[in-house]
């Protein structure tokens, strides 16, 4: 299994610009999860989901959206690309319940510009 | 009261120490409770789960003391390899909060 994978690596967007952070899980979780990590901080919640076609807002969803078509895909799309969205994003994905063991995919580095 | 504190660290031990770190939160009705590890630059990964009667893994105790509202997280006799962040997290009804982290460093 390749658990929880996430493209791009690494990507600079100019501001105003959007983009879609792919995350794939093959491990057939329900519960799956996009948090921010900004330097020396813990990492904060954007949006979760508690399974195909089911999100819900975390801590910090503005300027952010998400989708959920199937069990093993979980999107974020950042549509106005802003300075304050510099971070490294982390997907991540649960089996037994929201916020219960999470794997996380390998994050993707954002630089906006 | 900030909704979790941890103490940032760094805290820098030798080889072979213990070391302890706290992790402090806020809601009472809080539920489940985790230790995550977080190498530099990398995913955080799980380290362990917290019980109210303690979770032991080899040289890893982790803690929680519902009075108090805290969890602790105890290495013994540490390893270079032990050098990480060690991020507690807590599910607060469906609020899911990471700390900010500590960072351990062992030295030789």
């Amino acid at each position: 299994n390749a658990g929880v994978t996430q493209t791009p690596k690494f990507r600079i967007l100019k501001i105003g610009q959007s983009m879609t952070l792919q995350c794939t899980q093959d491990m057939n979780h329900n519960y799956m999860y996009w948090y921010r990590q900004d330097p020396g901080m813990g990492l904060k919640l954007i949006y979760y989901s508690v399974g195909a076609g089911i999100t819900d807002k975390g801590e910090v969803p503005n300027g952010y959206n998400v989708s959920r078509s199937t069990t093993e895909d979980f999107p974020l799309r950042l549509e106005l690309a802003a300075p304050s969205q510099t971070s490294v994003y982390f997907c991540a994905s649960s089996t037994t319940g929201v916020g219960e063991t999470q794997y996380f995919g390998p994050g993707t580095r954002l630089l906006v510009l | 009261r900030k909704e979790v504190e941890q103490d940032p660290g760094p805290f820098n031990v030798p080889e072979g120490a213990t070391v302890a770190f706290n992790c402090t939160y806020s809601n009472s009705a809080s539920q489940s409770f985790f230790w995550y590890r977080q190498d530099c630059r990398k995913e955080p990964k799980l380290l362990m789960s917290v019980y109210s009667s303690g979770n032991e893994d080899g040289r890893f105790t982790a803690q929680l003391n519902r009075a108090s509202q805290y969890i602790s997280l105890l290495i013994r006799d540490s390893k270079l390899s032990d050098s990480a962040t060690y991020l507690c997290f807590y599910n607060q009804g469906g609020k899911l909060i990471f700390g900010q982290g500590t960072e351990l460093s062992v030295k030789p």
